[in-house]
């Protein structure tokens, strides 16, 4: 199908593990974008990548790791999960095309560090 | 340095009432400014975008926003509520500045649509 996935959807993992959410999109968009949501801060950038093998952090990039090897994928990996990564993850994906800037989002993933 | 802030945590309205988001934004080039809606337990949906067109501009589910250069202001307006219309919204701003067109977004806006 074509768009934004993400996977898994729901993950509970505990303190000190390492974790990667998985990103994949089909439009060969070149930018592509990880937020996390929590109550209070609506949508704060993680890190984001212009194209393949482009990557820069964003607001909160600390305690994650991203690569970006081929354009229809962007992991973000938590190397030593913490309590304070529980959130709502979600990526995102644009082509800054004709200069529109919308971007399309997955349907997030649900991360719960215990 | 660009911003956005969302002036009230929650509205409630009553269905078939008007819906007023107030947005005001903070930047410091020619912005991009977007509603998104993220319904429970789902992804965000663009409702509508303002790109230095129109200042009207109207989206989907009869939503419309209206970009106000003096006054900073992006608001989101609705006709008449509908009980489908109870979400979270955010009003964003694109850093024109860099490439990417990173979103920077307001904290939200809950709706609550009374029967």
């Amino acid at each position: 199908d074509a768009g934004i996935t993400q996977s898994p959807r729901y993950k509970i993992t505990e303190t000190g593990r390492q974790v990667t959410l998985m990103c994949h999109q089909t439009w060969s968009h070149s930018y592509m974008f990880w937020y996390r949501q929590d109550l209070g801060h609506g949508l704060r950038l993680i890190y984001y990548s212009a194209a393949a093998d482009i990557t820069d952090k964003g607001e909160v990039p600390d305690g994650y790791v991203v690569s970006r090897s081929k354009t229809e994928n962007f992991p973000l990996t938590l190397e030593s999960a913490t309590r304070s990564q529980t959130s709502v993850y979600f990526c995102a994906s644009n082509t800054l095309a004709g200069g529109t800037d919308t971007q399309y989002f997955g349907p997030g993933t649900r991360l719960t560090v215990l | 340095a660009q911003s956005v802030t969302q002036l009230d945590s929650h509205v409630s309205v009553s269905e078939g009432t008007p819906v007023l988001l107030r947005c005001n934004y903070s930047s410091s080039y020619s912005p991009s400014l977007f509603w998104y809606v993220q319904h429970p337990n789902k992804g965000l949906q663009l409702l509508l975008k303002y790109t230095s067109a129109a200042t009207l501009v109207k989206g989907i589910n009869g939503f419309e926003a209206e970009f106000k250069k003096s006054e900073t202001s992006f608001h989101l307006t609705k006709p008449s509520a509908h009980m489908s219309d109870a979400a979270e919204y955010f009003c964003v701003v694109s850093d024109n500045a860099n490439q990417g067109g990173k979103l920077i977004f307001g904290q939200g806006t809950e709706l609550s649509v009374k029967p």
